[in-house]
């Protein structure tokens, strides 16, 4: 079975400061790991996906996300943190060489402050 | 094409009744799926279509939950009488088989109101 742990359900920075997300997963077989956002009243906007190619991975608004497969993390950061950048973000697993259904953390909400 | 679209995105009901939501993905993705969100949480799996056959669901589709593909082409999700824990964001996504590591594209959803 697959899973995902968020540390963290609401993280708050300042604008201009460092954002870092976890993410820690669990999978029995190699997985595909993704971090998605979701912004009030919509639906989610994938941000960034590992799928075994590079370790670290770039994404969208700035963000990326490193694969650590001896921590099982999938941490996502972006060096300096802006006002839109507030949102829920997601981490999800999927499994490699199956089809892609999504398993979902709880979320981490990120506020960013003046 | 704008993506996958859900209709209607709000319905407040009463307790007892019948829902029905729609959903028409992205018209080349052969895949569908049906996700739950309940406040505070992340999306919950409910539901895969692959093309018109429904390949898995979820324990969390209880009898009351149906959902269909009848084309391969837009799917509805209905609940019959509706329960206030029914009362959720329903997300509905879609992905192309060939595209194995593949992102779910995601619509922006139907909030279920139950009274």
């Amino acid at each position: 079975a697959q899973s995902v742990t968020q540390l963290g359900s609401h993280v708050s920075v300042s604008e201009g400061a460092l954002v870092l997300l976890r993410c820690n997963y669990s999978s029995s077989v190699p997985p595909y790991l993704f971090w998605y956002v979701q912004y009030p009243n919509q639906g989610l906007q994938l941000l960034l996906k590992y799928t075994s190619a590079a370790t670290l991975v770039k994404g969208i608004n700035g963000f990326e996300a490193e694969f650590k497969k001896s921590e099982t993390s999938f941490h996502l950061t972006k060096p300096s943190a802006h006002m839109s950048d507030a949102a829920e973000y997601f981490c999800a697993v999927s499994r490699s060489g199956g089809y892609n259904k999504l398993i979902f953390g709880a979320g981490t909400r990120l506020a960013v402050h003046p | 094409d704008t993506g996958v679209s859900q209709d209607p995105r709000h319905k407040i009901t009463k307790r007892g009744q019948n829902v029905t939501f729609r959903c028409d993905p992205i018209s080349e993705h052969n895949r569908l799926y049906w996700y739950r969100q309940t406040l505070g949480q992340g999306p919950e799996f409910l539901t895969y279509f692959q093309n018109e056959a429904q390949l898995e669901k979820s324990r969390l589709l209880s009898d009351r939950f149906s959902a269909e593909r009848p084309k391969g082409s837009f799917s509805t999700l209905e609940i019959q009488r509706t329960e206030q824990g029914d009362s959720a964001m329903y997300l509905c996504a879609s992905s192309f088989e060939v595209d194995k590591a593949g992102e779910l594209f995601f619509g922006e959803g139907s909030r279920l109101t139950v009274l």
